[in-house]
């Protein structure tokens, strides 16, 4: 029983389209994030939300555009796609507070040609 | 500028033998480290936790050292087997309040049989 899914796993698309990723997390967190995981592995956050509320975003460009219908789903739009932005997509949970460990998913790879 | 550095990109070491990597920090006040293993093609596992006001924390075969003054943390695996084979990453949650967690440049760790 996945914790924080995924979806897709794996997106090849092409410049200039607009895709979505979608997550899910079942542990009951309620804080969502965004990071992403570019060729030379550095994992960088972009966005975090805490009860369907924005409380980071990471100087991301607005192609990017994370939503968050409720505190168990945080799904990442991103527009006019540039091939900048291949790269591993990983959602991620946490209750909030500090000191609490973060859960991540499996991971998106993005390929944009 | 705020930076968190590990000793090296890759690492090999001997079965058997201890492997011990470096986080380094600059222009961060952490309340907490924390160490995450990835595998490729997964997400980060946590695997340790070590607050600004400990100095030493251990998990089976897993030792972290924390360091405020050199703003340092060593991480050590000992009796390594090629099982431990990984990439290690560590994190900073700054404590200014927004529970951000930083994470570090990771470490290849390869375990040699």
């Amino acid at each position: 029983d996945t914790a924080v899914s995924q979806t897709p796993k794996y997106l090849v698309t092409q410049m200039g389209n607009d895709k979505s990723i979608k997550c899910e997390q079942n542990l009951g967190h309620d804080t969502m994030y965004w990071y992403k995981q570019d060729s030379k592995k550095f994992l960088k956050i972009m966005f975090s939300y805490n009860n369907k509320e924005l409380i980071i975003n990471e100087t991301v460009p607005n192609r990017f555009s994370p939503k968050s219908p409720d505190k168990a789903h945080l799904n990442l739009h991103i527009n006019s796609l540039e091939l900048g932005d291949s790269a591993v997509y990983f959602c991620a949970s946490s209750q909030s507070g500090t000191g609490n460990t973060i859960y991540f998913g499996e991971g998106s790879w993005l390929t944009v040609v | 500028s705020q930076k968190i550095e590990q000793n090296s990109e890759a690492l090999n070491i001997q079965e058997g033998k201890t492997a011990t990597l470096t986080c380094n920090y600059t222009n961060y006040s952490p309340a907490y480290l924390q160490w995450y293993r990835q595998d490729p093609g997964r997400g980060p596992v946590f695997l340790l936790l070590i607050r600004e006001n400990e100095k030493e924390k251990r998990k089976e075969r897993l030792k972290v050292t924390f360091d405020t003054t050199l703003k340092q943390s060593l991480f050590h695996i000992t009796a390594s087997q090629p099982a431990d084979s990984a990439t290690y990453l560590c994190a900073l949650e700054s404590n200014f309040g927004n529970e951000k967690l930083t994470f570090g440049t990771g470490t290849r760790l390869t375990i040699i049989p």
